[in-house]
């Protein structure tokens, strides 16, 4: 089964330096990747995805993220952050069986704390 | 970009009572829908995957006859907790997949069962 580790519950930057959230999955093959924000009490938001090709993947809001199959990584990062993009920051995993798309596998989640 | 709508947004209603929840694709079909399940503080936990035209499956250790699903149509999937309770209050999120954007999500349910 599919599953996907983000190591850091909770992270606090200050406002203006660069971030870096990290997520590891395990599955067989590889998998269609994400990066969603939750703010509280609300939907998710995507910000960018990886389903093939470059491995450097351009978001929205200023995000990115890199795709490393040898580390089995998809870390999220941000050059500068600013105090709007306090949120909780989701990592996800998702394939195509021959059934059809199926829903995704979530990271536990890392809350985003910006400090003035 | 695809939108996914879904209502009520927050809801309370007395234990033992039904509750449904619709959750739209507005500009796309969606032949495929999700439901999730999340706590608070916590993460999404995939309950069912919703096919339009079929029947729903369900992920281990979820009670089909207590979260009915029904996907009647290519831009409608509903959810009814039924008997509620108050271990059933939650927030639900429905997601539907396109071919552009990947997997959209609706902006939730708050259901609060008393």
């Amino acid at each position: 089964a599919q599953s996907v580790t983000q190591p850091d519950i909770h992270i606090t930057v200050s406002e203006g330096a660069s971030l870096e959230l990290r997520c590891n999955y395990s599955y067989g093959a590889t998998p269609y990747l994400f990066w969603y924000v939750q703010s509280p009490g609300q939907g998710l938001q995507l910000l960018l995805k990886y389903f093939s090709g470059d491995t450097l993947v351009q978001g929205i809001k200023g995000f990115e993220a890199e795709f490393k199959r040898s580390q089995s990584s998809f870390n999220l990062r941000k050059p500068s952050v600013h105090w709007s993009d306090a949120a909780e920051y989701f990592c996800a995993v998702g394939m195509y069986s021959g059934g059809g798309a199926d829903g995704l596998t979530f990271g536990k989640g890392t809350h985003l704390i910006i400090q003035p | 970009g695809a939108v996914v709508s879904q209502h009520p947004s927050r809801v309370i209603c007395k234990s033992g009572t039904s509750v449904k929840i619709e959750c739209r694709s507005l500009d796309f079909q969606a032949t495929t829908m999700f439901w999730y399940r999340q706590f608070p503080k916590q993460s999404l936990m995939l309950m069912a995957t919703s096919n339009e035209g079929s029947k729903a499956t369900y992920e281990q250790g979820v009670e089909k006859d207590k979260f009915l699903i029904n996907h009647a149509s290519l831009t409608l999937s509903t959810l009814t907790v039924t008997s509620a309770h108050p271990e059933d209050s939650s927030f639900y999120i429905c997601s539907a997949r396109d071919y552009i954007y990947g997997y959209t999500f609706g902006s939730g349910t708050r259901l609060t069962v008393v």
